[in-house]
């Protein structure tokens, strides 16, 4: 079965500056798609940006990008010039192309200091 | 932009009582997907509907909870005999490809 593994339960950055989430999976797969979901208090699971395993390039959305090292199974999410907005919950989590379901992390809490 | 819908936004319900939770996953999607959500955790799969039959379902998807869909447009999760332990944030998801689409949630308080 596969697991996702977020190793830091929080983290803090300050406002303008960048910050990295780590996160670790693992699959005996080769092909399937990696995300990061942001939840605010909201509790709304917002798609943040997503990665296909086959793709060597990283994903990119604007100030979000990840760092996905697929034979060490990593896939980091970098976050710039962070805004008071991007403090939640994200979530990283895993999905094989055979299988529907997406396998989730513990989650990292994000805190914006102004 | 299309998305998933889902009511009520919170269910407060008695020990014991059924519930039915509701879905509208967006109209081309083929995937229908429940998970759930105990505060402070981890998001957890439920189960998985494609072709109007379950496709894969967890350990916690027991004989208490069953999904329908039963009019090409809902998508629902029905709790039979709600525990204390149920109490959750229920999260409905489609998808046609690629990622999953995630509703905003139900939030079920049991009593």
């Amino acid at each position: 079965a596969q697991t996702v593994t977020q190793s830091q339960p929080e983290m803090s950055v300050q406002e303008a500056e960048t910050v990295t989430l780590s996160c670790t999976y693992d699959t005996s797969e080769s092909d399937y798609y990696l995300f990061w979901y942001k939840q605010p208090p909201s509790r709304q699971m917002i798609l943040v940006i997503r990665q296909e395993a086959y793709k060597q390039q990283n994903a990119t959305e604007n100030r979000f990008s990840v760092n996905f090292q697929k034979a060490a199974k990593s896939f980091s999410l970098k976050i710039s010039d962070s805004q008071l907005g991007d403090a939640a919950m994200y979530f990283c989590a895993y999905r094989s192309t055979n299988a529907g379901k997406s396998t989730f992390g513990d989650g990292t809490t994000l805190t914006v200091k102004p | 932009e299309p998305e998933v819908t889902q009511t009520p936004s919170h269910q407060v319900t008695q020990m014991g009582q059924e519930v039915i939770l509701r879905c509208v996953p967006i109209s081309n999607h083929l995937y229908f997907y429940w998970y759930r959500q105990i505060l402070g955790q981890k998001v957890e799969f439920l189960v998985s509907f494609y072709n109007n039959e379950i496709s894969e379902k967890s350990e916690i998807f027991d004989d208490q909870f069953s999904v329908e869909r039963p009019d090409g447009s809902n998508f629902t999760l029905k709790i039979r005999s709600t525990k204390l332990e149920d109490s959750a944030m229920y999260f409905c998801a489609s998808r046609l490809s690629g990622e999953q689409f995630f509703g905003p949630g139900t939030r079920l308080t049991v009593l």
